[in-house]
């Protein structure tokens, strides 16, 4: 079956404008988590989606925003862009909130100039 | 706050030796602690996973540990291979009705020489 698709893969934005990242899960899954992950920072979790609810949330100013629509595909979104911002974006899938096994997308990987 | 410490950062093994990599957690809520590798241009693969009830699980060459009281895991690779070159991530998961909240360390750059 189809893994985890990111889209676009590559994106290069300029400082203070917004950008939207699409993630459409394993299909049956219905759990869905955002990453972002930078040299300096590694890994650090945005938020869970589960259902279209946001059910966990990581340390992320309110610029970052997320949703997760009834076929369980999400997107994020980062208002007024910051040349911080620019990192390798990951989506993982889940079959449900409780299930382990996370699958990673390929990641949508974020310029700004 | 919750954080995940992993060592060391960057591992040079030759092929066959074991490579180890240790993490530490904070969150004494966490049950559940995978590993991932993450190889170039990619996005990280889940190789082996522990829950908080178990010490000790083995899949092939690859064994993870967990000593919940000291809140230390770890990562062992026996027989190490060129192919097994990569970034490997822990993490540190808090798993329940309310969803999931996964803190990962920052990794380790593993390299087999041939």
């Amino acid at each position: 079956k189809a893994g985890v698709t990111q889209t676009p893969r590559y994106l290069i934005k300029t400082r203070g404008q917004q950008v939207t990242l699409s993630c459409s899960p394993i299909s049956g899954h219905r759990s869905v988590s955002w990453y972002q992950q930078t040299p300096g920072q590694g890994l650090q979790f945005l938020f869970e989606y589960f259902s279209e609810t946001q059910r966990n949330k990581g340390n992320f100013p309110g610029r970052f925003s997320g949703r997760q629509f009834s076929n369980s595909r999400s997107e994020m979104n980062v208002s007024t862009l910051e040349l911080g911002d620019s990192a390798l974006y990951l989506c993982a899938s889940s079959l449900d909130s409780r299930n382990t096994e996370a699958f990673f997308g390929q990641g949508t990987r974020l310029t700004v100039v | 706050g919750e954080n995940v410490e992993q060592h060391p950062s960057t591992l040079s093994v030759q092929e066959g030796d074991s490579a180890v990599i240790k993490c530490t957690y904070s969150d004494s809520a966490s049950n559940y602690f995978p590993w991932y590798k993450q190889e170039l241009g990619k996005g990280p693969q889940l190789i082996i996973d522990i829950r908080s009830n178990v010490g000790e699980k083995k899949d092939q060459r690859i064994a993870v540990t967990l000593n919940k009281t000291a809140k230390h895991f770890s990562l062992h690779i026996t027989e190490t291979q060129p192919e097994d070159s990569a970034v490997y991530f822990c993490a540190a998961s808090r798993l329940g009705t309310g969803g999931f909240k996964t803190i990962f360390g920052a990794g380790t750059r593993l390299f087999v020489k041939a």
